[in-house]
């Protein structure tokens, strides 16, 4: 069974950094493309962040290109999300998800339940 | 970038209707097209893929048509589980793209 389990969420100032992950279980995780999407309180889903289906491309929304950074470590079948400069507007729900395909697409076919982030003073 | 426009942003229905929910980009994605239905507190579900293709384990009261910009959901019979919000979201280039929702509220 496929699980997507994601931690390092909380509350953080402005200008704060805080790292979130993604423990993977159920299928093989070096195979996937992985992405971060995040639905802010009360409001529609947004894509952040993505590994293509290779693994080795990274994406990002221009929302948070140069604040933050993706990665993952196939040895633990986790993915992760350095974030830093942290600004009020990335209050969030933050889902990891896996692709459906090992190709270079993006659909998401299982996703984590997701941690909350909270930019606040 | 690619946007994601759907329409209605809410709607009502009964139990038993047939509902059709709309979606369109601001420029061609050919079929690179996918519907999540999200429950509150809950994660996306997927339940169409590449404009027309249902996911497995999706009910078959679930299609999706179209091509292009311009994409529909249809739930044939509308059954008390479905109550829920709808998002499109296009798979075509990064950066990925979400519509705002609908929500399907009973009537």
């Amino acid at each position: 069974e496929v699980q997507l389990v994601e931690s390092g969420g909380g509350l953080v100032q402005p200008g704060g950094s805080l790292r979130l992950s993604c423990a993977a279980s159920g299928f093989t995780f070096s195979n996937y493309g992985m992405s971060w999407v995040r639905q802010a309180p009360g409001k529609g889903l947004e894509w952040v962040s993505g590994f293509s289906g290779s693994g080795h491309s990274t994406y990002y929304a221009d929302s948070v290109k140069g604040r933050f950074t993706i990665s993952r470590d196939n040895s633990k079948n986790t993915l992760y999300l350095q974030m830093n400069s942290l600004r009020d507007e990335d209050t969030a729900v933050y889902h990891c998800a896996k692709t459906k395909r090992t190709s270079n697409d993006w659909e998401f076919d299982y996703w984590g339940q997701g941690t909350l982030v909270t930019v606040s003073s | 970038d690619i946007q994601m426009t759907q329409s209605p942003s809410s709607l009502s229905a009964s139990v038993g209707d047939r509902v059709t929910i709309t979606c369109r980009a601001s420029q061609s994605i050919s079929s690179y097209l996918n519907w999540y239905q999200q429950k509150p507190g809950k994660a996306p579900k997927l339940l169409i893929y590449a404009a027309s293709s249902l996911q497995s384990g999706v009910p078959s009261r679930f299609s999706g048509s179209g091509s292009g910009t311009d994409f529909t959901l249809t739930i044939s019979s509308l059954q008390p589980e479905d109550f829920a919000t709808y998002y499109c979201q296009h798979s075509y280039i990064t950066p990925l793209g979400f519509g705002g929702g609908t929500k399907v509220e009973i009537k």
